[in-house]
């Protein structure tokens, strides 16, 4: 059962566009949700997280921006670069012990 | 400072031999997890420990087996390696319910 559902699946963009992802989820539970960046034979690495108390985060040129009543979250990259082409996973974390569910993934291609 | 480290990174197995797979931290966190990646598939749980000698299934556990006796340990074994176990397998490690450092991985193909 896929509890966070995220598209698209692949994305391209010109550099300097902003790509968009996104997520949606059910389990109102929910109180973290981070977003993964992950390049070809690394491990993910969090790139940006926000609570469901706000509705906007931003970090540089990534930005968070969070719908708690459409249970939706995306991820914006302005001014997008070659070197952000990775595949970004969103996740969600619920209290208590159980880890972090993750979507199935974007692959980004930012092409000059 | 290593962060988590994962050995081996690359193995190639026959169906039906047994491996582990070794995941260390040097972080002192408490909690440790250990994912599969697969094309299209995402990140998926297989084990998770919240503590030393702890352990605890995932969302695809069938197949796998860990052990956590040392807290900066967290072992994967495969009993009997099967083709649909080929895959990419994360370890990662948090000191609370936040904070996640992934390993980078090792590439295990079951032939």
């Amino acid at each position: 059962q896929q509890q966070v559902k995220q598209s698209p699946q692949s994305l391209i963009v010109q550099k300097g566009g902003i790509p968009i992802i996104n997520c949606a989820y059910e389990n109102t539970a929910f109180d973290y949700f981070p977003w993964y960046q992950q390049f070809p034979g690394k491990g993910p690495a969090l790139l940006i997280a926000i609570r469901p108390d706000v509705s906007e985060k931003k970090e540089g040129r990534f930005t968070i921006s969070f719908n708690k009543s459409a249970k939706q979250f995306s991820l914006h990259i302005m001014d997008s670069q070659p070197g952000d082409s990775a595949t970004y996973f969103c996740a969600a974390l619920v209290s208590g012990n159980t880890p972090l569910v993750f979507g199935k993934g974007t692959r980004l291609s930012v092409i000059a | 400072n290593a962060g988590v480290t994962q050995t081996p990174k690359f193995r190639v197995l026959k169906t039906g031999q047994s491996m582990t797979l070794l995941c260390a931290q040097d972080m002192n966190h408490e909690y440790m997890y250990w994912y599969r990646q697969d094309p299209g598939m995402g990140l998926r749980l297989i084990h998770y420990s919240v503590g030393e000698g702890t352990t605890a299934k995932g969302e695809v556990p069938d197949g796998y087996n860990v052990s956590r006796l040392k807290k900066q340990n967290f072992l994967l074994g495969l009993e009997s390696a099967a083709p649909s176990q080929t895959s990419v397998y994360f370890c990662a490690s948090s000191p609370s319910r936040y904070g996640y450092t992934f390993g980078s991985g090792t590439r295990l193909t079951v032939v």
